[in-house]
């Protein structure tokens, strides 16, 4: 398996425009998980899918954030609109969640700058 | 409050020289899981060590051991025979089995670097 393929790998956009992050998680993963990187907050989840359901949004900064799974191998992390201090990286990471110990594999990462 | 912390920003070794990495956790729930991740400096995460809350003994993966004292809250991890590839940024995670969220909690971090 390619592993936890992320796009895209850097990302720079304006104040105010639309951005989207896409996530394939490994095949015959049945979590899904978004998690936001930087120096100040270090890594935040921001969303937790399960089975394609999101069962932990708790982490979303703001209405201006919204994740969508429409199916087991796809997933998406919207930002509109976009602000400066929306710059991070943002992970995508998948598992296969059967018990404590199954470790989460992570993508290469999107860094975002909104400028 | 903070579930995991790690105390030292950053850490220097010598090459070849045994490191310890610091980590202590809170939490309430009786079962949980204690992870170690290694962040390169090109980004990816790279799990390293998992312990668990009734694992009697400590986990170790070849040069990487994970010295676990479950009265103390603390899963420090040990690295041995330290190499210039080792200098990167490492962060301790926690997830709890009942009471808590699936998804990883994780410290802050600390970047050690090996130095010749």
């Amino acid at each position: 398996d390619a592993g936890v393929i992320q796009s895209p790998r850097h990302e720079v956009t304006e104040m105010g425009q639309e951005v989207t992050l896409r996530c394939k998680p490994i095949s015959g993963h049945n979590s899904l998980f978004w998690y936001r990187q930087t120096m100040m907050r270090g890594l935040e989840l921001l969303i937790y899918f399960n089975n394609n359901v999101p069962i932990d949004d708790s982490g979303m900064p703001e209405d201006r954030f919204s994740a969508k799974m429409p199916n087991a191998s796809f997933s998406t992390l919207k930002i509109q609109p976009s602000e400066p201090r929306d710059s991070a990286v943002y992970f995508c990471a998948s598992s296969f969640l059967t018990g404590l110990s199954t470790e989460a594999f992570f993508g290469q990462g999107t860094r975002l700058t909104v400028v | 409050a903070q579930k995991i912390t790690q105390t030292q920003p950053g850490m220097f070794v010598q090459e070849k020289e045994a490191v310890t990495l610091d980590c202590t956790y809170d939490t309430s729930d009786p079962s949980y899981g204690l992870f170690w991740y290694k962040q390169p400096s090109s980004g990816e995460m790279i799990f390293l060590i998992y312990q668990g809350s009734y694992d009697q003994q400590n986990a170790t993966e070849g040069r990487y051991s994970l010295n676990f004292q479950k009265a103390r809250k603390s899963a420090n991890l040990v690295i041995s025979a330290s190499q210039l590839g080792d200098s990167a940024m490492y962060f301790c995670a926690m997830r709890e089995g009942t009471t808590g969220r699936r998804a990883l909690t994780f410290g802050s971090g600390t970047r050690l670097q090996v130095q010749p």
